[in-house]
């Protein structure tokens, strides 16, 4: 079975430019989380969603970010304007929220702004 | 609020056994899960309590007390490919996981 799969792995762009993460869960998961890993504050949630719905977005760090999940088997991380300290992996995790109990990372989204 | 605290670094010997703490302060209580993340990849789940007591898989174990908000990750016949970092995180009522720092553990021959 696939896992979760996020695009792209590795994206280098300039501060100020729009950046677009993606991601799509394992089939049959109702739970899509955006997390954020970084040295200085390990792994912290961004975003939860639930049946394509945000549920918890109070880690969402600032209106640059926004994410969406138009259908179950997608969702996207945007960053506009992204700045030096948007650096970071990013990654996007499932579950299946009845009988499984836990998370699937996907490989991340390692992102470098300069 | 919500505080997980796990050591930041381990140092072991390879066939050695290790235990990596873990207390946590948090809203609401759904169960208690470790994840191993090797330098470079995302992290992969280990085990998974929500009742007292010792969960055993292999040779990885791990215990939970939810009335002292402790638990730990037991490592037996550690192996060089065991040097990873180990997360602890809490499932609270919310649905949410939230991780601790990690602890990085390196396995010497």
């Amino acid at each position: 079975d696939a896992g979760v799969i996020q695009s792209p792995r590795h994206e280098v762009t300039e501060m100020g430019q729009e950046v677009t993460l993606r991601c799509k869960p394992i089939s049959g998961h109702d739970y899509l989380f955006w997390y954020r890993q970084t040295m200085m504050r390990g792994l912290e949630l961004l975003i939860y969603f639930n049946n394509n719905v945000p549920i918890d977005d109070s880690g969402m760090p600032e209106d640059r970010f926004s994410a969406k999940m138009p259908n179950a088997s997608f969702s996207t991380l945007k960053i506009q304007p992204s700045e030096p300290r948007d650096s970071a992996v990013y990654f996007c995790a499932s579950r299946r929220g009845l009988s499984g109990n836990t998370i699937y990372f996907g490989e991340g989204s390692w992102l470098t702004v300069v | 609020g919500q505080n997980i605290d796990q050591p930041t670094e381990m140092t072991a010997t390879e066939g050695a056994i290790v235990q990596i703490n873990c207390t946590y302060q948090t809203s609401g209580f759904n169960g208690l899960f470790w994840y191993q993340q090797h330098a470079g990849e995302a992290p992969t789940f280990l085990s998974y309590n929500v009742l007292d007591g010792l969960e055993e898989k292999g040779r990885f174990s791990s215990f939970l007390s939810r009335s002292k908000g402790y638990s730990y990750l037991l490592l037996k016949e550690l192996q060089m490919k065991d040097s990873a970092s180990y997360l602890c995180a809490v499932r609270n009522y919310g649905q949410n996981f939230v991780f601790g720092p990690g602890t990085r553990l390196s396995v010497l021959p």
